[in-house]
């Protein structure tokens, strides 16, 4: 089976600039994740979706960072406007069941500089 | 909260064991090991439930202590290739709409 794709894996762009991510989990996993990875702040959880629907949003850092989940087979997260300070690494997983013991699976992660 | 992990970093020679604590402030029911190597995705190692059941590698080994909401992954006879930053991540319950939320990570280093 294929794992979480992820695209694009890297992304360098100017500040101010609308920023799109896209994920595809793993067929028949009903959860996904959208997590943010630096050095500061280590991995963290922006949002995650249950059967489609964004069940946690709390980790969004404000109203430039929105995520959609229109079907099942396919998440986006935009940045619009992008500052510098949304460099990271974002990874995107999926889970089957999650709440009945089952961990999550990690996508290659999308790679993004802000200049 | 994110769960605290223990020791941040630690270096070892090749064939030497370590141990990697995991501490969480709240009532867990379960806990994910990941290992990620630089520049790539974190890698599932291990999970663990409360009430004992453990899925994940044969060659790994951890424990859970659901009273002390503590777990530990052990890595004996390390070998080059156990290198990389160690995440334990923490599920809160098996109820539906769950989430996990992971620690700030430990750094091993394994030397020949």
């Amino acid at each position: 089976d294929a794992g979480v794709i992820q695209s694009p894996r890297h992304e360098v762009t100017e500040m101010g600039q609308e920023v799109t991510l896209r994920c595809k989990p793993i067929s028949g996993h009903n959860s996904l994740f959208w997590y943010r990875q630096t050095m500061m702040r280590g991995l963290e959880l922006l949002i995650y979706f249950n059967n489609n629907v964004p069940i946690d949003d709390s980790g969004m850092p404000e109203d430039r960072f929105s995520a959609k989940m229109p079907n099942a087979s396919f998440s986006t997260l935009k940045i619009q406007p992008s500052e510098p300070r949304d460099s990271a690494v974002y990874f995107c997983a999926s889970s089957l069941a999650f709440h009945s013991g089952n961990t999550i699976y990690f996508g290659e992660g999308s790679w993004l500089t802000v200049v | 909260q994110q769960p605290v992990q223990s020791p941040q970093a630690v270096i070892l020679r090749e064939g030497e064991d370590a141990v990697i604590n995991c501490s969480s402030s709240k009532a867990l029911y379960s806990v994910h090991w990941y290992r990620q190597k630089h520049g790539e995705a974190p890698v599932f190692l291990m999970i663990l439930l409360k009430g004992g059941e453990q899925k994940g590698h044969e060659k790994i080994s951890a424990s859970f202590n659901e009273k002390k909401q503590q777990s530990s992954l052990y890595l004996t006879a390390s070998q080059l290739s156990y290198s990389g930053t160690y995440f334990c991540g923490t599920g809160e319950s098996n109820f539906g709409n769950e989430k996990l939320t992971f620690g700030t990570g430990t750094r091993l280093t394994i030397i020949p």
